[in-house]
Protein backbone atom coordinates (compact mmCIF):
# COMPACT_ATOMS: atom_id res chain seq x y z
CA UNK A 1 0.00 0.00 0.00
CA UNK A 2 1.48 3.25 -0.76
CA UNK A 3 1.99 6.07 2.20
CA UNK A 4 0.58 9.31 2.44
CA UNK A 5 2.78 11.59 -0.44
CA UNK A 6 2.80 15.64 -0.81
CA UNK A 7 3.64 17.73 -3.45
CA UNK A 8 5.64 20.01 -3.90
CA UNK A 9 8.34 18.36 -1.51
CA UNK A 10 10.02 21.83 -1.94
CA UNK A 11 9.00 24.97 -2.50
CA UNK A 12 10.46 29.25 -2.25
CA UNK A 13 7.84 31.77 -2.59
CA UNK A 14 8.15 35.60 -1.52
CA UNK A 15 6.38 37.55 0.66
CA UNK A 16 2.89 38.46 -0.22
CA UNK A 17 2.36 35.66 -2.65
CA UNK A 18 -0.02 32.52 -2.25
CA UNK A 19 0.69 28.91 -1.91
CA UNK A 20 -1.09 25.83 -2.46
CA UNK A 21 0.72 22.56 -1.20
CA UNK A 22 -1.36 18.76 -2.18
CA UNK A 23 -1.74 15.66 0.00
CA UNK A 24 -2.46 12.18 -1.18
CA UNK A 25 -3.56 10.01 1.51
CA UNK A 26 -3.61 6.48 1.69
CA UNK A 27 -6.16 4.66 0.15
CA UNK A 28 -9.40 3.92 1.75
CA UNK A 29 -8.33 6.82 4.63
CA UNK A 30 -11.37 9.30 4.93
CA UNK A 31 -9.68 11.75 7.53
CA UNK A 32 -6.70 14.34 6.54
CA UNK A 33 -5.06 16.28 9.18
CA UNK A 34 -2.31 18.84 8.13
CA UNK A 35 0.76 19.96 10.75
CA UNK A 36 3.08 23.21 10.59
CA UNK A 37 6.50 22.02 11.94
CA UNK A 38 8.39 25.48 12.71
CA UNK A 39 11.62 24.87 15.41
CA UNK A 40 10.12 27.91 17.28
CA UNK A 41 6.70 26.48 17.73
CA UNK A 42 7.15 22.89 17.19
CA UNK A 43 4.17 20.83 15.54
CA UNK A 44 1.28 22.20 15.16
CA UNK A 45 -2.15 21.24 14.54
CA UNK A 46 -3.36 23.25 11.11
CA UNK A 47 -7.15 21.11 10.34
CA UNK A 48 -8.35 18.19 9.55
CA UNK A 49 -10.73 16.91 6.71
CA UNK A 50 -13.33 13.97 6.58
CA UNK A 51 -15.47 13.37 3.85
CA UNK A 52 -15.08 16.51 2.43
CA UNK A 53 -15.67 18.76 5.80
CA UNK A 54 -13.54 20.61 7.75
CA UNK A 55 -14.01 18.72 10.94
CA UNK A 56 -11.30 20.48 13.20
CA UNK A 57 -9.20 23.42 13.13
CA UNK A 58 -6.41 24.95 14.34
CA UNK A 59 -5.60 28.44 16.11
CA UNK A 60 -3.85 29.89 12.86
CA UNK A 61 -5.36 33.05 11.14
CA UNK A 62 -7.99 33.43 7.66
CA UNK A 63 -5.31 33.45 5.59
CA UNK A 64 -4.57 29.23 6.24
CA UNK A 65 -7.43 27.22 4.49
CA UNK A 66 -7.97 23.83 3.12
CA UNK A 67 -9.92 21.75 1.47
CA UNK A 68 -10.90 17.74 0.57
CA UNK A 69 -12.00 16.25 -2.55
CA UNK A 70 -14.33 13.44 -3.34
CA UNK A 71 -11.00 10.90 -3.46
CA UNK A 72 -10.09 12.08 0.10
CA UNK A 73 -6.92 14.32 -1.59
CA UNK A 74 -5.98 17.50 0.38
CA UNK A 75 -5.32 20.55 -0.32
CA UNK A 76 -3.76 23.41 1.85
CA UNK A 77 -3.97 26.97 0.79
CA UNK A 78 -1.62 30.06 2.31
CA UNK A 79 -2.37 33.20 1.34
CA UNK A 80 -0.56 36.56 1.25
CA UNK A 81 2.41 34.54 2.75
CA UNK A 82 4.89 36.06 5.57
CA UNK A 83 8.38 35.20 6.26
CA UNK A 84 7.29 33.35 9.31
CA UNK A 85 5.22 30.45 7.31
CA UNK A 86 8.73 29.46 6.40
CA UNK A 87 7.74 25.73 8.08
CA UNK A 88 8.02 21.90 7.01
CA UNK A 89 4.02 21.68 6.34
CA UNK A 90 3.16 18.16 6.95
CA UNK A 91 0.10 16.00 6.14
CA UNK A 92 -1.16 13.16 8.29
CA UNK A 93 -4.29 10.51 7.11
CA UNK A 94 -6.12 8.13 9.08
CA UNK A 95 -9.14 5.46 8.51
CA UNK A 96 -11.33 7.75 9.78
CA UNK A 97 -9.87 10.29 12.31
CA UNK A 98 -11.38 9.58 15.67
CA UNK A 99 -9.74 8.33 19.09
CA UNK A 100 -7.11 6.50 19.09
CA UNK A 101 -6.62 5.82 15.17
CA UNK A 102 -3.11 6.33 14.13
CA UNK A 103 -2.60 8.99 11.55
CA UNK A 104 0.35 8.18 8.57
CA UNK A 105 2.19 11.10 7.85
CA UNK A 106 3.63 12.25 4.94
CA UNK A 107 7.44 13.63 4.35
CA UNK A 108 6.22 17.03 4.08
CA UNK A 109 6.50 20.19 1.91
CA UNK A 110 9.59 22.43 3.43
CA UNK A 111 8.48 25.87 2.07
CA UNK A 112 10.44 28.65 2.27
CA UNK A 113 9.38 32.27 2.40
CA UNK A 114 11.84 35.24 1.10
CA UNK B 1 -6.30 22.81 27.56
CA UNK B 2 -4.19 19.49 26.54
CA UNK B 3 -0.20 19.87 26.36
CA UNK B 4 2.37 17.46 26.77
CA UNK B 5 5.89 18.63 27.66
CA UNK B 6 9.19 16.67 26.84
CA UNK B 7 11.68 18.26 29.17
CA UNK B 8 14.68 17.26 27.46
CA UNK B 9 15.31 19.30 24.39
CA UNK B 10 19.06 17.46 23.51
CA UNK B 11 20.23 13.88 24.81
CA UNK B 12 23.30 12.51 23.56
CA UNK B 13 23.72 8.34 24.72
CA UNK B 14 26.77 5.97 23.81
CA UNK B 15 25.98 3.37 21.38
CA UNK B 16 24.92 -0.09 23.37
CA UNK B 17 23.97 2.36 26.28
CA UNK B 18 19.99 1.98 27.31
CA UNK B 19 17.87 5.20 26.81
CA UNK B 20 14.76 7.02 28.33
CA UNK B 21 12.75 9.72 27.03
CA UNK B 22 10.52 12.04 29.40
CA UNK B 23 7.37 13.14 28.24
CA UNK B 24 4.63 14.45 30.69
CA UNK B 25 0.83 15.29 29.48
CA UNK B 26 -1.97 17.50 30.96
CA UNK B 27 -5.27 16.21 29.59
CA UNK B 28 -8.54 16.40 31.37
CA UNK B 29 -10.10 12.86 30.25
CA UNK B 30 -8.21 9.57 29.39
CA UNK B 31 -5.60 10.10 27.20
CA UNK B 32 -4.59 8.26 24.05
CA UNK B 33 -0.52 8.25 23.87
CA UNK B 34 1.56 8.06 21.28
CA UNK B 35 5.50 8.39 20.34
CA UNK B 36 6.77 9.85 17.07
CA UNK B 37 10.36 9.43 15.42
CA UNK B 38 11.68 11.89 13.06
CA UNK B 39 15.07 11.28 11.08
CA UNK B 40 16.00 14.62 9.33
CA UNK B 41 14.10 15.51 6.26
CA UNK B 42 11.34 12.88 6.55
CA UNK B 43 7.74 13.16 8.27
CA UNK B 44 7.30 10.96 11.69
CA UNK B 45 6.65 7.56 12.07
CA UNK B 46 4.60 6.18 14.77
CA UNK B 47 6.67 3.90 17.29
CA UNK B 48 3.95 2.88 19.54
CA UNK B 49 0.70 4.14 21.18
CA UNK B 50 -0.97 3.84 24.48
CA UNK B 51 -5.09 3.78 24.67
CA UNK B 52 -6.03 1.44 27.61
CA UNK B 53 -4.88 -2.01 29.16
CA UNK B 54 -1.50 -2.78 30.08
CA UNK B 55 0.74 0.32 30.63
CA UNK B 56 3.58 -0.92 29.52
CA UNK B 57 3.18 -1.04 25.53
CA UNK B 58 5.76 -2.71 23.35
CA UNK B 59 6.38 -1.14 20.35
CA UNK B 60 8.72 -1.07 16.65
CA UNK B 61 12.59 -0.82 16.64
CA UNK B 62 12.92 -2.39 19.81
CA UNK B 63 11.24 0.45 22.01
CA UNK B 64 8.94 0.43 24.69
CA UNK B 65 6.91 2.82 26.90
CA UNK B 66 5.05 3.12 30.10
CA UNK B 67 2.16 4.76 30.85
CA UNK B 68 1.84 5.82 34.90
CA UNK B 69 -1.18 8.15 35.32
CA UNK B 70 -0.33 8.72 39.20
CA UNK B 71 2.40 10.93 37.50
CA UNK B 72 1.06 11.66 34.09
CA UNK B 73 4.26 10.37 32.23
CA UNK B 74 4.90 8.47 28.87
CA UNK B 75 8.33 7.43 29.36
CA UNK B 76 10.18 6.14 26.04
CA UNK B 77 12.84 3.40 26.97
CA UNK B 78 15.33 1.12 24.85
CA UNK B 79 17.60 -1.50 26.26
CA UNK B 80 20.48 -0.80 23.83
CA UNK B 81 20.80 1.82 21.58
CA UNK B 82 21.93 1.72 17.80
CA UNK B 83 23.27 4.66 15.90
CA UNK B 84 20.34 4.70 13.55
CA UNK B 85 18.20 5.42 16.67
CA UNK B 86 19.61 8.65 15.76
CA UNK B 87 16.59 11.27 15.51
CA UNK B 88 14.00 13.42 16.82
CA UNK B 89 11.46 11.85 19.51
CA UNK B 90 7.94 13.11 19.67
CA UNK B 91 5.48 12.31 22.01
CA UNK B 92 1.90 13.37 21.34
CA UNK B 93 -1.66 13.10 23.51
CA UNK B 94 -4.66 12.43 21.09
CA UNK B 95 -7.16 14.80 22.31
CA UNK B 96 -10.74 14.53 21.18
CA UNK B 97 -12.47 17.48 19.67
CA UNK B 98 -15.93 17.26 17.94
CA UNK B 99 -15.48 13.45 18.13
CA UNK B 100 -12.51 13.52 16.00
CA UNK B 101 -8.64 13.49 17.21
CA UNK B 102 -6.26 16.03 17.11
CA UNK B 103 -2.60 15.21 17.87
CA UNK B 104 -0.90 17.53 20.17
CA UNK B 105 2.71 17.58 20.25
CA UNK B 106 5.83 18.01 22.75
CA UNK B 107 8.80 19.88 21.70
CA UNK B 108 10.42 16.90 20.95
CA UNK B 109 13.81 15.70 22.14
CA UNK B 110 16.82 15.64 19.63
CA UNK B 111 18.45 12.05 20.01
CA UNK B 112 22.35 11.61 19.58
CA UNK B 113 24.18 8.88 19.48
CA UNK B 114 27.89 8.56 20.69
CA UNK B 115 29.75 5.66 18.17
Amino acid sequence: KAGVTQTPRYLIKTRGQQVTLSCSPISGHRSVSWYQQTPGQGLQFLFEYFSETQRNKGNFPGRFSGRQFSNSRSEMNVSTLELGDSALYLCASSGNGLAGNEQFFGPGTRLTVL
Amino acid sequence: AQSVTQPDIHITVSEGASLELRCNYSYGATPYLFWYVQSPGQGLQLLLKYFSGDTLVQGIKGFEAEFKRSQSSFNLRKPSVHWSDAAEYFCAVGALIQGAQKLVFGQGTRLTINP
